[in-house]
């Protein structure tokens, strides 16, 4: 199984370019997430979904968006990059209505904001 | 969402067994308690959750006290592989929403 995979590993942006962060997982779960990470900081939620079409925002939603059209995608859309979006940034999914809360992530994508 | 509190970090040495507490005062009734573990450029790791008394599994134990305010994540004989950041959340059953606090750095020495 492949798992999550995050596409790309790396990224240079200048300000106010746009992107989309491809995230796909083959283990047909229905809870996805997605998360950003400062150096030397725990992750921060930014969106997250319960199922195909449906999304809620998470700690620090400003400047992005998602959409979950199918079960095994959630794209992660930057509109007008900024500094302050310089992260690296972690899909995950998991399969909540198993009582579980294990989440399987993928390896992240390292954005820069020039 | 129940606010946890950890330690920024802890120091051990290699086949110590390290105990990382965590606090969760204000945890609800059918709130999980999860840890996990991420290495530096990795995604963070399930390692073990649980709701009440003891769970262990090959890595790790997890203790529980009764009145679920805190848990306490054990790592036996750690060795050198196991320096890492480590995350406690609580996780509301209702909505499997993860929220990653700060964690704790744990730095194995030789």
């Amino acid at each position: 199984n492949a798992g999550v995979t995050q596409t790309p590993k790396f990224r240079i942006l200048k300000i106010g370019q746009s992107m989309t962060l491809q995230c796909a997982q083959d283990m047909n779960h229905n809870y996805m997430y997605w998360y950003r990470q400062d150096p030397g900081m725990g992750l921060k939620l930014i969106y997250y979904s319960v199922g195909a079409g449906i999304t809620d925002k998470g700690e620090v939603p400003n400047g992005y968006n998602v959409s979950r059209s199918t079960t095994e995608d959630f794209p992660l859309r930057l509109e007008l990059a900024a500094p302050s979006q310089t992260s690296v940034y972690f899909c995950a999914s998991s399969q909540a209505d198993r009582g579980t809360t294990e989440a399987f992530f993928g390896q992240g994508t390292r954005l820069t904001v020039v | 969402l129940a606010k946890t509190t950890q330690p920024i970090s802890m120091d051990s040495y290699e086949g110590q067994e390290v105990n990382i507490t965590c606090s969760h005062n204000n945890i609800a009734t059918n709130d999980y308690i999860t840890w996990y573990q991420q290495f530096p450029s990795q995604g963070p790791r399930f390692i073990i959750q649980g709701y009440k008394t003891k769970v262990t599994n090959e890595v790790a134990s997890l203790f529980i006290p009764a009145d679920r305010k805190s848990s306490t994540l054990s790592l036996p004989r750690v060795s050198l592989s196991d320096t890492a950041v480590y995350y406690c959340l609580v996780v509301p059953a209702n909505d499997y929403k993860l929220s990653f606090g700060a964690g704790t750095t744990v730095t194995v020495r030789a």
